[in-house]
C-alpha cells in the first residue's frame, strides 16, 4: 500500500460549481499535512496547510481526520483557473521527509 | 515568500555523459534540502535527503554513485547525475526546508532533464 494516496481522477467541474476529494495516508505517526497545486510541467505550489480543525482561504476549505486518516480539500465556486493537479503531502519529523500523493486532477469547464 | 531557485531548468545531455543540477536558497538558510524526480503524469517520488555538511540520505531504489548529492553550503545542494541514460530523463525538483516545523517547505523551479 503506498504511503499517501489520491483518487488520480480527472474531476471534471462544471465552472461555479464545488468540487471536493480526499487523500488517504497510511502512517499514523504523520504530523503535518499540506495541500499542493502543480500546473502542467511546473513545480508544486504551497496551496494550503491542513490543521486539525479545519481550515479555509477563500475558496478552498481543507480538513484533515486523523481518526480515519485521510485529508481532504473542496473547492467552491470553481474557476477556470483552478483546472491543475492537487497534490497532497504528509510530513514526518521523524524521518524528515516530506511524502506526496500521486496526485488528483481537476479541470474546470466552462 | 521565500525563494528557491534551480538550474538549469532545462538540460539537454548525450548518453553517458553527467548533468549537475544546483539548487539554492535564495533568502534563507537551509540546513535541510529535498531532491525529487517526477515522471510524466506520476507523482514527485522523494530521491534523497540532502543535509548540509553530510551525507545524503538516499531513498530505497536510489542508486546513490548514480545520483551524487552535495549540500556544501546552507544555501547550495547539488545534484549530478552520473553517467545518464535515456531512462533518466525527467523532471527533477528540489526543495528546501526553512525551518524545523515542516510547513515552510519551499520548492524550486524544476529542471527537466532529457537524454539523448
Amino acid at each position: 500500500r503506498k504511503e499517501v494516496e489520491q483518487d488520480p481522477g480527472p474531476f471534471n467541474v462544471p465552472e461555479g460549481a464545488t468540487v471536493a476529494f480526499n487523500c488517504t495516508y497510511s502512517n499514523s505517526a504523520s504530523q503535518s499535512f499540506f495541500w499542493y497545486r502543480q500546473d502542467c510541467r511546473k513545480e508544486p505550489k504551497l496551496l494550503m496547510s491542513v490543521y486539525s480543525s479545519g481550515n479555509e482561504d477563500g475558496r478552498f476549505t481543507a480538513q484533515l481526520n486523523r481518526a480515519s486518516q485521510y485529508i481532504s480539500l473542496l473547492i467552491r465556486d470553481s474557476k477556470l483557473s483552478d483546472s491543475a493537479t492537487y497534490l497532497c503531502a504528509v510530513f514526518k519529523a521523524a524521518g524528515n521527509k516530506l511524502t506526496f500523493g500521486g496526485g488528483t486532477r481537476v479541470l474546470v469547464k466552462p | 515568500g521565500a525563494v528557491v531557485s534551480q538550474h538549469p531548468s532545462w538540460v539537454i545531455c548525450k548518453s553517458g555523459t553527467s548533468v549537475k543540477i544546483e539548487c539554492r536558497s535564495l533568502d534563507f538558510q537551509a540546513t535541510t534540502m529535498f531532491w525529487y524526480r517526477q515522471f510524466p503524469k506520476q507523482s514527485l517520488m522523494l530521491m534523497a535527503t540532502s543535509n548540509e555538511g553530510s551525507k545524503a540520505t538516499y531513498e530505497q531504489g536510489v542508486e546513490k554513485d548514480k545520483f551524487l548529492i552535495n549540500h556544501a553550503s546552507l544555501t547550495l545542494s547539488t545534484l549530478t547525475v552520473t553517467s545518464a541514460h535515456p531512462e533518466d530523463s525527467s523532471f527533477y525538483i528540489c526543495s528546501a526546508r526553512k525551518d524545523s516545523t515542516g510547513n515552510t517547505i519551499y520548492f524550486g523551479e524544476g529542471s527537466w532533464l532529457t537524454v539523448v
